[in-house]
């Protein structure tokens, strides 16, 4: 079953406006993980964030967790066209009886992102 | 970081036929994933490859129709046996590259269409 759910499911603003997509999770996890994908291609690896981290930049990326509602939000700063895609927040459940590194992604349903220039 | 690539990137197939796709990671990898991705949806794991050992199935997937080979730390391939057009999907590999981070990477994707 599926542990992430997005909101919203679709997006859409005009270029120069932040987007905020949020991600919640069921169970306890060691990280969360965003991704995005054009087209139905390959996902984009954006950013990592850690279960004992709160916030997390990269670029125009921001990042955001919170453990105790067990929920993380994806900002995008200054949007632009080429940004327009689907994201996806993935989990890897904390299973302590497996290392971290052989657990397998959990994936939201993503939400679509239209930036209209 | 790792990259990943797939072969093939996309094809359409008869009904009833058999597709191996492949992967192929630039660096030496201990875990490989295969997840599938049906039109409209979000991703799902078919099984963990893990080097010299039996792949391992999520519920729902089973070896006879989607069998994995993992016969080195750089490549895997995932076959989708006797297709019917249910398994028109994409298709990614991904890697966890452990120890250096936990990220895990996915490859470019294989588009599928059964006819």
């Amino acid at each position: 079953s599926q542990q992430g759910e997005e909101d919203p499911q679709a997006l859409s603003i005009q270029e120069g406006e932040n987007a905020t997509m949020n991600c919640s999770y069921k169970t306890s996890i060691n990280n969360l993980q965003w991704y995005r994908q054009n087209s139905g291609r390959g996902l984009v690896h954006l950013i990592l964030i850690r279960s004992n981290e709160r916030e997390k930049h990269s670029g125009r990326l921001r990042v955001t967790l919170d453990t105790s509602k067990k929920s993380s939000s994806l900002l995008i700063t200054a949007s632009r066209a080429a940004d327009t895609a689907s994201y996806f927040c993935a989990t890897d459940a904390a299973d302590p009886t497996a290392s971290w590194a052989n657990t397998p992604l959990v994936f939201g349903k993503g939400t679509r992102l239209s930036v209209i220039a | 970081s790792a990259v990943i690539s797939q072969k093939p990137s996309r094809d359409i197939c008869q009904r009833g036929t058999s597709l191996t796709i492949q992967c192929q990671v630039d660096s030496q990898v201990t875990m490989m994933f295969w997840y599938r991705q049906q039109p409209g949806q979000s991703l799902t794991l078919i099984a963990t490859a893990n080097q010299g050992s039996e792949a391992t199935y999520e519920s729902g997937f089973v070896i006879d129709k989607f069998p994995i080979s993992r016969p080195n730390l750089t490549f895997s391939t995932l076959t989708v046996s006797n297709m019917s057009p249910e398994d028109s999907s994409i298709y990614l590999c991904s890697v966890a590259t452990a120890p250096s981070s936990y990220e895990q990477y996915f490859g470019p994707g294989t588009r599928l269409t059964v006819t």
